[in-house]
């Protein structure tokens, strides 16, 4: 069935360090949606992307949307402890039904 | 209000048991959705109410039912559960399925234990 790749699995940095993580599909995608999920928490909405190439910033959070609409990637700058947490990429694949990403947690020392 | 609400947090049932899982939303969001979640695996997706007809059930044991009695509440009944359904169980909404609206709000989850 339709999945989405999402890499690495896990990352540690110091704080300061950026960070970027990577989402990739075999096929070509309606949308991407990107959730940040702290520890113990649930998923809380990020952003989505939509168009082919799309880019869109908050802060320090750049998403980036493939031009093929197979590939999405997250990139955080100058991280902080609060970014903590695990982040999911989350695909629309045109049936209704919204796949997750495996997610990419992200660890941050001080 | 942008909050989706679940209760219980925790819950704890043996094999036997019958309960209930209840997500509430007054966001007026025309499309549900239950998920479970495993420790450190993303959520799972398990069954889509819109306009409060099911949509979608991705294969879910019948132990797992679900109900949706008006646009603003959704349940999820449970009998027989299996030790292996221990999980975080995770309520979303959204304005509607497709295209640009499907941003999903997550309610806290229910904790469920099953011995």
């Amino acid at each position: 069935g339709q999945q989405v790749m999402q890499i690495p699995q896990y990352q540690h940095v110091q704080e300061g360090e950026d960070f970027t993580t990577y989402c990739n599909s075999s096929t070509t995608l309606s949308n991407i949606q990107w959730y940040k999920q702290r520890p113990g928490g649930h998923p809380v909405f990020l952003i989505q992307l939509v168009k082919s190439g799309e880019v869109k910033k908050q802060k320090r959070l750049t998403f980036q949307f493939g031009e093929a609409k197979k590939n999405s990637s997250l990139h955080i700058t100058a991280t902080q402890t609060t970014d903590v947490g695990t982040y999911f990429c989350a695909a629309d694949t045109g049936g209704f039904k919204t796949i997750f990403g495996a997610g990419t947690r992200l660890f941050v020392k001080a | 209000d942008t909050e989706v609400t679940q209760t219980p947090k925790h819950l704890v049932m043996g094999m036997t048991n019958k309960k209930s899982l209840k997500c509430e939303q007054h966001m007026g969001h025309r499309a549900m959705y239950w998920y479970k979640q495993k420790a450190k695996k993303p959520p799972e997706l398990m069954f889509v109410y819109s306009y409060e007809k099911l949509s979608i059930n991705e294969s879910v044991p019948s132990r797992f039912s679900p109900e949706c009695p008006n646009s603003s509440l959704l349940n999820l009944h449970l009998h027989a559960l299996q030790p292996e359904d221990s999980a975080l169980y995770l309520c979303a909404s959204s304005q509607d399925l497709a295209g640009a609206y499907n941003e999903q709000f997550f309610g806290p989850g229910t904790r469920l234990t099953v011995l």
